[in-house]
């Protein structure tokens, strides 16, 4: 079955306390993404990528980092987490190029940190 | 300025009735993707439709259709036939290409439009 897996699905922790949400899909695709969701905001771009070892700021990356060294997976990364960064986190992925490129998206990670 | 604006927080609609929710864009890019993402209670994001800027015909997936107005920069997405379960809230995003031969793009969301379907 074509899908993008997110691990955890929930996490709770404290200020300052590394933590790494993985990303992995199994469609092959080049491209893929991290967002985050707050309410009354939709959905926000944190980082992406176009394929292994290419990534690239989205409009929130501040105090995430992200690293694509297999085509299947993606993980965001938290240096030291901070009460701001509770959200709700997906990663996408989906081919890239002219036409259609849907986004295949993940099942979510609520984060929130203490 | 915003890219998406959806300026509907919320939308009430009855159940068979059609409702429209707006997307308005701002782009100038002349390669992009519009598209219609759902988002049930549960919090899964559906794929709906998608449009193409140089699609000249509206784009149409079952009971959606998205009315693409170009000159205007709008996108709305129209729901014929309401059901009790097309509650849930509705994101209108947009894709642009940029870089050697639109090479690399990004994704922006608009802040979603939460639709209500009464019996």
């Amino acid at each position: 079955e074509a899908q993008v897996t997110q691990n955890p699905r929930y996490l709770i922790t404290v200020t300052g306390k590394k933590l790494t949400v993985t990303c992995s899909q199994n469609m092959n695709h080049e491209y893929m993404s991290w967002y985050r969701q707050d309410p009354g905001l939709g959905l926000r771009q944190i980082y992406y990528s176009m394929n292994v070892e290419v990534t690239d700021k989205g409009d929130v990356p501040e105090g995430y980092k992200v690293s694509r060294k297999e085509k299947r997976n993606f993980p965001l990364i938290l240096e030291s987490p901070s009460p701001n960064q509770t959200s709700l986190y997906f990663c996408a992925s989906s081919t890239w190029g002219q036409g259609l490129n849907e986004q295949y998206f993940g099942p979510g990670t609520r984060l929130t940190v203490t | 300025a915003q890219k998406i604006t959806q300026t509907q927080p919320g939308m009430f609609v009855q159940e068979k009735e059609a409702v429209t929710l707006d997307c308005t864009y701002d782009t100038s890019d002349q390669s992009y993707g519009l598209f219609w993402y759902k988002q049930p209670s549960s919090g899964e994001m559906i794929f709906l439709i998608y449009q193409g800027s140089y699609d000249e015909q509206n784009a149409t997936e079952g009971r959606y259709s998205l009315n693409f107005q170009k000159a205007r920069k709008s996108a709305n997405l129209v729901i014929s036939a309401s059901q009790l379960g097309d509650s849930a809230m509705y994101f209108c995003a947009m894709r642009e290409e940029y870089g050697s031969g639109g090479s690399n793009y990004k994704l922006t969301f608009g802040k979603g439009t939460l639709l209500t379907v009464n019996p």
